[in-house]
């Protein structure tokens, strides 16, 4: 079975500042990770992903992880972030085969301030 | 395109009514999903389905049915709400052999 555990459940950060959401999970199989962002009263929309290959994805609004297999991370990064930033945060992972069960993170808010 | 649909979005119920959520997927994927959402707690599966008159238990089954008798839509329905089902509730899509799956907007229910 996977866990997901998201080590920050907010993060406070001023615009143009850089961000770092933690993510950590394990699992006995090869898995897919996955960060989604939920803006407030909306549904999930995918970040980015890692299947496989380089372990640095870049994904959408400046957003990118790095996936390192010996500390089971996959941390999040934005070297500036904006207001429009402020949302919730989920982790995911997935087994690298089946039916694309998703197994989520408590999620992390980040809040940017002016 | 309208993606994955959800109705209704938002709901009040008694403790001890019975409810029915819909959700509706225009893509032709195979794979449709059942989430609920909880303060703290991420999203956790609740039902899913591989296939057009499919289903399956996912990590929190328990007070909950699902069908799916066509291949685009996906039902959840609750027989008896308690307090404990308030939450927001996702369902989501995925085609079957690609690896992103597409969330609804969510439909909020809160059973008093």
């Amino acid at each position: 079975a996977q866990s997901v555990t998201q080590l920050d459940s907010q993060v406070p950060v001023f615009e143009e500042a850089p961000v770092e959401l933690r993510c950590n999970y394990s699992s006995s199989v090869s898995v897919y990770l996955f960060w989604y962002v939920q803006y407030p009263n909306q549904g999930l929309q995918l970040l980015l992903k890692y299947l496989s290959g380089s372990t640095l994805v870049k994904g959408i609004n400046g957003f990118e992880a790095e996936f390192n297999k010996s500390q089971t991370s996959f941390h999040l990064r934005k070297p500036s972030v904006h207001i429009s930033d402020t949302a919730e945060y989920f982790c995911a992972v997935r087994e690298a085969g089946g039916y694309n069960k998703l197994i989520f993170g408590a999620g992390t808010r980040l809040a940017v301030h002016p | 395109n309208a993606g994955v649909t959800q109705t209704p979005k938002f709901r009040v119920l008694k403790t001890g009514q019975s409810m029915t959520l819909l959700c509706a997927q225009d893509m032709n994927h195979e794979y449709m999903y059942w989430y609920r959402q909880d303060p703290g707690m991420g999203l956790r599966l609740i039902h899913y389905s591989v296939g057009e008159g499919t289903t399956a238990k996912g990590e929190v089954p328990d007070g909950y049915n699902v069908s799916r008798l066509k291949k685009q839509n996906f039902l959840l329905g609750l027989e008896s709400a308690a307090p404990s089902q308030t939450s927001v509730y996702f369902c989501a899509s995925n085609k079957e052999g690609e690896t992103e799956a597409f969330f609804g907007q969510g439909t909020r229910l809160t059973v008093v």
